[in-house]
């Protein structure tokens, strides 16, 4: 299958600084890449879908200019948390998806737990 | 709005035995569905994928679709203590990217 990294993996920070998150697709071009968080023994929760080359879309109830999302190219969507908070603390997860013919699969990244102390 | 119901579980059954998950989606229009199992502290890994009625068989992994009844199954066969997880269904609409998610089945393969 399709293979998704996330860097980093794990990231313990200080309230009010800004965390990257990297999202790259290392063998596949990804024109849309997803951004999700998940809380502990909560659902995978969309935060917001990036497309290469313009503006991701943001859910409802995701701030955006608190999670800014660059799609720079085929491979590659950086997720920054800015001024992170203890709120923010989670399982921050990436997908890609790859089209082949007519079908659509997603594939995820390893996740980066995300830790504001 | 697209919704996708899953038992919470926890499913549990002997190893060997079948676990048998379900999902029911609301969005009749829905033409991809997707099973993927999530371990704890990990990111989903996408398992099974079916676009048409009927069965699809890989390994011990059967999904089942029913798009008259607007669900989807997943038959794990002969299960093994390391299928202990949670299982998520997903869908995806015609004409849409975006999947829909359940919250996920916990599935408990005991020994």
């Amino acid at each position: 299958g399709a293979v998704v990294s996330q860097h980093p993996s794990r990231v313990i920070c200080k309230s009010g600084t800004s965390v990257k998150i990297e999202c790259r697709s290392l063998d596949f071009q990804a024109t849309t890449m997803f951004w999700y968080r998940q809380f502990p023994k909560q659902s995978l929760m969309l935060m917001a879908t990036s497309n290469e080359g313009s503006k991701a879309t943001y859910e409802q109830g995701v701030e955006k200019d608190k999670f800014l999302i660059n799609h720079a190219s085929l491979t590659l969507s950086t997720l920054t948390v800015t001024s992170a908070h203890p709120e923010d603390s989670s399982f921050y997860i990436c997908s890609a998806k790859m089209t082949s013919g007519n079908y659509n699969e997603q594939f995820f990244g390893p996740g980066t737990r995300l830790t504001v102390l | 709005q697209k919704e996708v119901e899953q038992n919470s579980g926890p499913l549990s059954v002997p190893e060997g035995a079948i676990a048998s998950l379900n999902c029911t989606y609301s969005d009749r229009g829905s033409q991809s569905f997707f099973w993927y199992r999530q371990y704890s502290g990990k990111s989903p890994e996408l398992i099974m994928s079916i676009y048409s009625n009927g069965d699809k068989e890989d390994g011990r992994f059967t999904a089942q679709l029913n798009k008259a009844s607007q669900y989807v199954s997943l038959l794990i066969r002969d299960s093994q203590p390391s299928d202990s997880a949670t299982y998520l269904c997903a869908f995806r609409a015609g004409g849409s990217y975006i999947p829909t998610f359940g919250r996920g089945t916990s599935l408990i393969v005991h020994p």
